[in-house]
């Protein structure tokens, strides 16, 4: 298996603009989460899904930001529009069901807004 | 608010020193694990302890779970510059499934 895969590992988009981050997660696993990460906040849990359904999405920080997952092999995170303090590295993950067998992140997508 | 805190935030030790990371909260887990992360890259799993008190080895790290399940240990022995990264530790809480709470990280630099 290829791993977590996101795209695109870099994107830099100007204020108001609509971004969409993409991630396929490993195949089997029933778990897909979105992170974001900063140096000033760490690892933050955005949203999560589990066989596609949307278990909590808490941590999405408002409106602007949205999530799906139309599929068990695909799925989007979507910010529109977006802010320069959305600026960081947003990661997917997905795992088994359980906490014993942790999660497999992908590479991360490096977002800067300008 | 962040549940599990590390501690050192930052540590710059040279080759062949030895170092522990530690990782508290007021709160019992039913599980902790441990991640480093390198630059560019998303965090990797290194180990899961479920059991309070249990010990594990990898190497040259060892791993700690406290006895009442609210902290855990990191010990590298040896330390080499591979080594060098982000450390994450991150707790589990029964009956909410595969939700992780991850902690604030310590990042090691280890020079030669």
């Amino acid at each position: 298996d290829a791993g977590v895969i996101q795209s695109p590992r870099h994107e830099v988009t100007e204020m108001g603009q609509e971004v969409t981050l993409r991630c396929k997660p490993i195949s089997g696993h029933d778990y897909l989460f979105w992170y974001r990460q900063t140096m000033m906040r760490g690892l933050e849990l955005l949203i999560y899904f589990n066989n596609n359904v949307p278990i909590d999405d808490s941590g999405m920080p408002e409106d602007r930001f949205s999530a799906k997952m139309p599929n068990a092999s695909f799925s989007t995170l979507k910010i529109q529009p977006s802010e320069p303090r959305d600026s960081a590295v947003y990661f997917c993950a997905s795992s088994l069901p359980g906490q014993g067998d942790g999660y497999t992140f992908g590479s991360g997508t490096r977002l800067t807004v300008v | 608010t962040q549940l599990l805190e590390q501690s050192p935030q930052f540590l710059s030790i040279q080759e062949g020193e030895n170092l522990t990371v530690y990782c508290n909260s007021s709160s019992v887990f039913s599980s902790l694990q441990w991640y480093r992360q390198e630059p560019g890259e998303g965090p990797v799993l290194l180990v899961t302890v479920v059991t309070g008190g249990e010990v594990k080895k990898l190497k040259r790290l060892t791993f700690q779970f406290g006895d009442a399940r609210k902290d855990s240990s990191l010990h590298i022995t040896a330390a080499q510059p591979g080594d060098t990264g982000l450390y994450l530790c991150a707790g589990g809480k029964a009956g909410t499934a595969s939700k992780l709470t991850f902690g604030t990280g310590t990042r090691l630099q280890v020079t030669l």
